[in-house]
């Protein structure tokens, strides 16, 4: 199993520009996110999807939006990045129950110039 | 105030000493709790879930009280490999997960 793919790995954006993070689960989870961390910072919570077909706000939602495609797929768009977006970007999922972990992508850093 | 709230270290101890991170949360209806290790540029993964009895894992032992609302990570005997960031994680009742600021460890020889 793939676990969870998260692509790209790198990106570099103009202001202003728009982009979309793709995120891909295999696990047959429930429950989808997407974090951003910050230089010395924990993650913060931007969006989360706890089953298809529905999607919540996080702690950061500004400037983001997001589409539950289908069961497997949780993408993440900016529409006109900012500098204060450059940041990693982690998805993950989870089965949605209360005690189950969660399994992360790799990560893409993104920088907004 | 922050959901999760970590000591904000860094700890640096010398190999084979012990060591204890705290984490305090804010809601508390909170169903779950965590610690998830971070190594540098890396994705964050589950160290060992904590539970309301406490739950030990090799050299690992985390304790949940609930009613001051607070979390612990004890590390025994430490090794080199231990150094990383160590998440506290706290699940919501909303199902969402809720991360600290993190608490790094530097374990040196």
């Amino acid at each position: 199993n793939a676990g969870v793919t998260q692509t790209p790995k790198f990106q570099v954006l103009k202001t202003g520009q728009s982009m979309t993070l793709q995120c891909a689960q295999d696990m047959n989870h429930n429950s989808m996110y997407w974090y951003r961390q910050d230089p010395g910072m924990g993650l913060r919570l931007i969006y989360y999807s706890a089953s298809e077909g529905t999607t919540d706000k996080g702690e950061v939602p500004n400037g983001y939006n997001v589409s539950r495609l289908n069961k497997r797929e949780f993408s993440l768009r900016l529409e006109s990045a900012a500098p204060s977006q450059t940041s990693v970007y982690f998805c993950a999922s989870d089965t949605g129950t209360a005690d189950e972990k969660l399994f992360f992508g790799s990560g893409t850093q993104l920088s907004v110039l | 105030r922050k959901e999760v709230e970590q000591d904000p270290g860094p700890f640096n101890v010398p190999e084979g000493a012990t060591v204890a991170f705290n984490c305090t949360y804010s809601n508390s209806a909170s169903q779950s709790f965590f610690w998830y290790r971070q190594d540098c540029r890396k994705e964050p993964k589950l160290l060992m879930s904590v539970y309301s009895s406490g739950n030990e894992d090799g050299r690992f032992t985390a304790q949940l009280n609930r009613a001051s609302q607070y979390i612990s990570l004890l590390i025994r005997d430490s090794k080199l490999s231990d150094s990383a960031t160590y998440l506290c994680v706290v699940n919501g009742n909303n199902n969402d997960m809720r991360f600290g600021a993190g608490t790094r460890l530097t374990v040196k020889p």
